[in-house]
């Protein structure tokens, strides 16, 4: 059983640029989540997915970011017009949802995002 | 708000028991989780609770008091490798929310020897 992938690990961009990740999260997992984890914080909340929609989002989520999970399987979290505020970590985080049970996320080791 | 607040560093010795609090407003609760974090890596799940009391796994415990909003992360016979950041989070349920946790700052915890 592998874990959560997320890829690039690291993508370094200019001020403008699109840039887009990739996360494949556990196989089975149906919910899927995206945060934003600056240095010296915890991950913030981005957005969710349950299979192939999108449940909620966080109003840290502007325009200028996207995320689409099409087939219930990967996702991928796309940023246009890249500001220097935009540098982070970008964390994706799968669980199974069963009703009652924890809900545990487990999480990727993340795609560092610098941008200059 | 649903403010977590977890001390910024810790330090300890090896072999010793370190103690790291969380709070937490208690509006809306739905489980508090702990996970840690080296440098540059993914955050690793530690522990879940959802009722009072204590649950134990191995040398990392982790309680709970729902009235009170709080939460401990105990770590028993310290090894260096458990130098990491500590990471309190706490899911809430709302109108709109789905699972998404909410997370403290986090603990830096130093081991010494």
């Amino acid at each position: 059983d592998t874990g959560v992938s997320q890829d690039p690990r690291h993508k370094i961009t200019k001020r403008g640029q699109n840039v887009t990740f990739r996360c494949d999260p556990i196989s089975e997992h149906n919910r899927l989540y995206w945060y934003r984890q600056t240095l010296g914080q915890g991950p913030e909340f981005l957005t969710y997915f349950q299979n192939e929609a999108q449940l909620e989002k966080s109003r840290l989520l502007s325009d200028r970011f996207s995320a689409e999970r099409p087939k219930g399987s990967f996702s991928t979290l796309e940023i246009q017009r890249t500001e220097q505020g935009d540098s982070a970590m970008y964390l994706c985080a799968s669980s199974l949802d069963r009703g009652r049970v924890k809900n545990i996320q487990y999480f990727g080791a993340g795609t560092r995002l610098s941008v200059l | 708000g649903q403010n977590i607040d977890q001390p910024t560093e810790m330090t300890a010795t090896e072999g010793a028991i370190v103690q790291i609090n969380c709070t937490y407003q208690t509006s809306g609760f739905n489980g508090l989780f702990w996970y840690q974090q080296h440098a540059g890596e993914a955050p690793t799940f530690l522990s879940y609770n959802v009722l009072d009391g204590l649950e134990e796994k191995g040398r990392f415990s982790s309680f709970l008091s729902r009235s009170k909003g709080y939460s401990y992360l105990l770590l028993k016979e310290l090894q260096m490798k458990d130098s990491a950041s500590y990471l309190c989070a706490v899911r809430f349920v709302s109108s709109n929310s789905g699972y998404a946790l909410n997370f403290g700052k986090g603990t830096s915890l130093l081991v010494t020897p």
